[in-house]
């Protein structure tokens, strides 16, 4: 029954490997999001989908490769590992409102670790 | 873009004071303004938020003020407890752009 889940929680892996992230929601929200959360714990936007559509895509190096196959779910690949990807990676969702912002609700987060 | 600054980034009290933390924004586009809590290896949860038709909002012992004409917002816990200690963001969006947070707030509330 749990609301926005990821897998796996753990990922350690070597320099230059190649690795995704899972990311699904129950919850019958329209919108995902993908943040990371670096060492000194800040939280910053990496893109977010809209019913499977691109639509928030920050500066993030094309290693990142987000893909959303439906709604509810929004996966994140990973190519050529580099020691600065290691952080926690949070997927998010919440219903779209085209007026007012909307409350977000966190997965459990992925934590990257790359040796 | 959205900026958002946070303000203290550490904080102590003694259990049972009150603690207040302070955001700043720079959109004025912005019109939503949730507070997350995060323990030690868990996910931001929700504890509170506010909507910019709204200049404050109370549960329990947190609540939430907003001054738009300033773009300023803070959060205010009373009364706390041991398990209150954990870190605190703010953060700021308007409607169908993602959440731009604060560099957060360590609470540590001492017994």
């Amino acid at each position: 029954d749990t609301a926005v889940s990821q897998t796996p929680k753990y990922l350690v892996t070597q320099m230059g490997n190649d690795k995704s992230i899972k990311c699904e929601q129950n919850l019958g929200h329209d919108t995902m999001y993908w943040y990371k959360q670096d060492s000194k714990k800040f939280l910053k936007i990496m893109f977010s989908y809209n019913n499977k559509e691109l639509i928030i895509n920050e500066t993030v190096p094309n290693r990142f490769s987000p893909k959303s196959p439906d709604k509810a779910h929004l996966n994140l690949h990973i190519n050529s590992l580099e020691l600065g990807d290691s952080a926690v990676y949070f997927c998010a969702s919440s219903p779209r409102d085209r007026v007012i912002g909307e409350t977000q609700y966190f997965g459990p987060g992925t934590r990257l670790l790359v040796l | 873009g959205e900026n958002v600054e946070q303000h203290p980034s550490t904080l102590s009290v003694q259990e049972g004071d009150s603690a207040v933390i302070k955001c700043t924004y720079s959109d004025s586009a912005s019109n939503y303004f949730p507070w997350y809590k995060q323990e030690l290896g868990k996910r931001p949860q929700l504890i509170i938020d506010i909507r910019s038709n709204v200049g404050e909002k109370k549960d329990q012992r947190i609540a939430v003020t907003l001054n738009k004409t300033a773009k300023h917002f803070s959060l205010h816990i009373t009364e706390t407890q041991p398990e209150d200690s954990a870190v605190y963001f703010c953060a700021a969006s308007e409607a169908g752009t993602a959440l731009i947070f604060g560099k957060g707030t360590t609470l540590s509330v001492s017994s």
